[in-house]
């Protein structure tokens, strides 16, 4: 079983400081990573994504994140944030691959949410 | 580029009526995944179909069914609501079961039970 811990409930944040939003995972298997934001009622936009490769990811909108294996972590950030930036960002794990007896990867375990709100 | 299309965006429905979640993929996407996400809640992965099979299942409750068409849309069937049941309903699709080939969300379905 996977699981996935957002660190961060709620992270406030001034307008143009740099947001790191925590995120650690637990998995047996070798994993894929991923973020996802959420703008209020909306759907959500994935950010970025770590498959394989290189360990620095960059996505969207000015966001990266670092896939650290050993601390099993993939934590977000951007140097300058906006105000547009404020919405609940969601880290989530799915197993990597695909087996030969068949189980489904592609399930998306969510961690919790963290809220980023920036002020002006 | 085509998106995954639910319908209908918005439904309100009583206690212990029925409700239909439509999902139509990305052309050429064989898998379906469906989550829930309740109010202030993270997403939860109720259930995946690939080639028209169930492939995976969640936490998705007895009352819940769903199926994957041969035109690969597939549909969640609520019956027996309850105000639990209240959340916003995600389906996903991709070009078979790994992460790695185009996974793509939809907008989203928000079932109002009352």
């Amino acid at each position: 079983a996977q699981s996935v811990t957002q660190l961060d409930s709620q992270v406030p944040v001034f307008e143009e400081a740099p947001v790191e939003l925590r995120c650690n995972y637990s998995s047996s298997v070798s994993v894929y990573l991923f973020w996802y934001v959420q703008y209020p009622n909306q759907g959500l936009q994935l950010l970025l994504k770590y498959l394989s490769g290189s360990t620095l990811v960059k996505g969207i909108n000015g966001f990266e994140a670092e896939f650290n294996k050993s601390q099993t972590s993939f934590h977000l950030r951007k140097p300058s944030v906006h105000i547009s930036d404020t919405a609940e960002y969601f880290c989530a794990v799915s197993d990597a691959g695909f087996n030969a007896g068949g189980t489904s990867y592609g399930k998306l375990t969510f961690g919790q949410g963290t809220i980023l709100t920036v002020h002006p | 580029a085509a998106g995954v299309i639910q319908s209908p965006r918005h439904l309100i429905k009583e206690k212990r009526e029925t409700a239909t979640l439509k999902c139509y993929p990305i052309p050429r996407h064989d898998t379906v995944y469906w989550y829930q996400q309740g109010p202030g809640q993270d997403p939860q992965f109720l259930i995946s179909f690939y080639e028209k099979m169930q492939s995976d299942k969640g936490s998705i409750p007895d009352r819940f069914s769903a199926q994957q068409f041969s035109d690969y849309h597939s549909e969640l069937n609520m019956s027996s609501l309850e105000l639990g049941d209240s959340a916003l309903y995600f389906c996903a699709s991709s070009l078979g079961q790994s992460m790695a080939y185009g996974y793509t969300f939809g907008s989203g379905t928000r079932l109002t039970v009352v």
